[in-house]
């Protein structure tokens, strides 16, 4: 069965420096990964997806088939990306999420 | 254009009562779903459509029914709420199953029931 992993529940980093946010995955087939991201009283929203392979925000995430990981990174947290950040696997119109990462950017 | 629109936000059931969560989309996306959050678990789909009259079951059914008579609009009903169905709820639409189709997610209904 499909599951979606996010070790950390809170992450806490101090602006500039990198933030990296864990997301693996068990998925028999080829996956389809994204990441979504909820900010202060906004609705969830989608943040960049694997097939993609954009950097949005300044955020970038790789797919490792080997190590089946999906982990999102920035070089250089910003105040504004404080948030919580849901990794999401597609199977068959049905997302399954991981538990949630919720990251806060001190100045 | 208003996306995904869902309500009530907020509501106060006692247990034993029903209601409806109603969620509206206006983009014509054929795929509608119903999550429910909860601390530490994530999103956890209820309820799903794949077009109108066709509904499925997701990982958490018990306790909900869901009907699609139109494209846009897609109920959730809490049949004799409880405590445990304390929650923040959230719709979503996409357009179809397409590859990494995008979701797009209403407000949400944050759900006490007392």
């Amino acid at each position: 069965a499909q599951r979606v992993t996010q070790p950390e529940k809170l992450l806490s980093v101090f602006k500039g420096a990198p933030v990296e946010l864990k997301c693996n995955y068990s998925y028999s087939g080829s996956p389809e990964l994204f990441w979504y991201v909820q900010y202060s009283r906004q609705r969830l929203q989608l943040l960049l997806r694997h097939i993609s392979r954009e950097s949005i925000k300044g955020f970038t995430a790789d797919l490792n088939k080997g190590e089946t990981s999906f982990h999102l990174k920035k070089p250089f947290a910003q105040e504004e990306d404080s948030a919580m950040y849901y990794c999401a696997l597609n199977n068959d119109y049905k997302l399954s999420f991981g538990a949630g990462t919720t990251v806060t950017v001190r100045a | 254009n208003a996306g995904v629109t869902q309500t009530p936000k907020f509501q106060v059931l006692k247990t034993g009562q029903s209601m409806t969560l109603q969620c509206a989309q206006d983009m014509n996306h054929e795929y509608m779903s119903w999550y429910r959050q909860d601390p530490g678990m994530g999103l956890r789909l209820i309820h799903y459509s794949v077009g109108a009259g066709i509904t499925d079951q997701g990982e958490v059914p018990n306790g909900y029914n869901v009907s699609r008579s139109t494209t846009e609009d897609f109920p959730l009903r809490l049949l004799s709420a409880a405590p445990s169905q304390t929650s923040v709820y959230f719709c979503a639409s996409s357009l179809d199953r397409g590859l990494n189709t995008e979701a797009f997610f209403g407000q949400g209904t944050r759900l006490t029931v007392v």
